[in-house]
């Protein structure tokens, strides 16, 4: 049962254009949600991360929307830079089992073509 | 100040083999947590510890064991390996256990079971 899902696998987009990464997500009891970014051979940085109370976060270039309603989230990344050739993991954080976890997505591939 | 350590980056074990793998975290962080990462996934969370105890447990089963020590380090420990135990390990450390804030990750270990 996938409670975090990134729909899809990989994305292209073109250096200086818009870049938008999607997340839904199925458990109402999430908290907060993060966004990591992973290079090859690295492990996951932090990005940005939106409280469940919010609707909106930004941080420079990259800016995280929450649809609550709708279960859904999204990330903004505007312009679209080379280095931000990465994948891309949405989290969710949620108390269970009797401590917070880390709920994650399955990732999204993000290509920026020169 | 150094960034998360792991160690070995890469393994080879046979089914029912026990394996050690380490982390040294970022000095003065007191949570480390595990995670498994399967080729194509987003990372499972196994365990966390913090202060030295074990603070929170994924759905993993008994046979998957950690260990904090006072000077920032830790380890993995599984027993009995299965095929299904090959992936990504990743080691994450964080100033405190809340799952929310920003954890920093290691480049993880390449665990494979033949």
């Amino acid at each position: 049962d996938q409670q975090v899902k990134q729909n899809s696998p990989s994305l292209s987009v073109q250096e200086g254009r818009i870049s938008i990464l999607n997340c839904d997500y199925t458990n109402s009891m999430f908290d907060y949600f993060l966004w990591y970014k992973k290079y090859p051979a690295e492990g996951p940085t932090f990005l940005i991360s939106i409280s469940s109370i919010k609707d909106k976060n930004e941080d420079g270039r990259f800016t995280v929307f929450l649809n609550k309603s709708a279960k859904h989230l999204s990330l903004h990344i505007v312009p679209s830079q080379p280095g931000d050739s990465a994948v891309y993991f949405c989290a969710a954080s949620a108390y269970m089992d009797s401590n917070y976890q880390l709920i994650w997505g399955a990732g999204t591939k993000l290509i920026i073509k020169p | 100040e150094t960034g998360v350590t792991q160690s070995p980056t890469h393994l080879i074990k046979t089914r029912g083999q026990q394996v050690t793998l380490r982390c040294s975290s970022q000095s003065g962080h007191n949570t480390v947590s595990w995670y498994q990462q399967a080729l194509g996934q987003g990372p499972q969370f196994i365990f966390q510890y913090y202060r030295e105890e074990e603070n929170g447990r994924g759905n993993f089963p008994p046979r998957f064991s950690g260990l904090q020590f006072p000077n920032y380090s830790s380890e993995l420990n599984v027993n009995a390996l299965e095929l299904d135990d090959s992936a990504l390990y990743l080691c994450a450390s964080s100033l405190d256990s809340q799952a929310y804030n920003e954890q920093f990750f290691g480049p993880g270990t390449r665990l494979t079971v033949l």
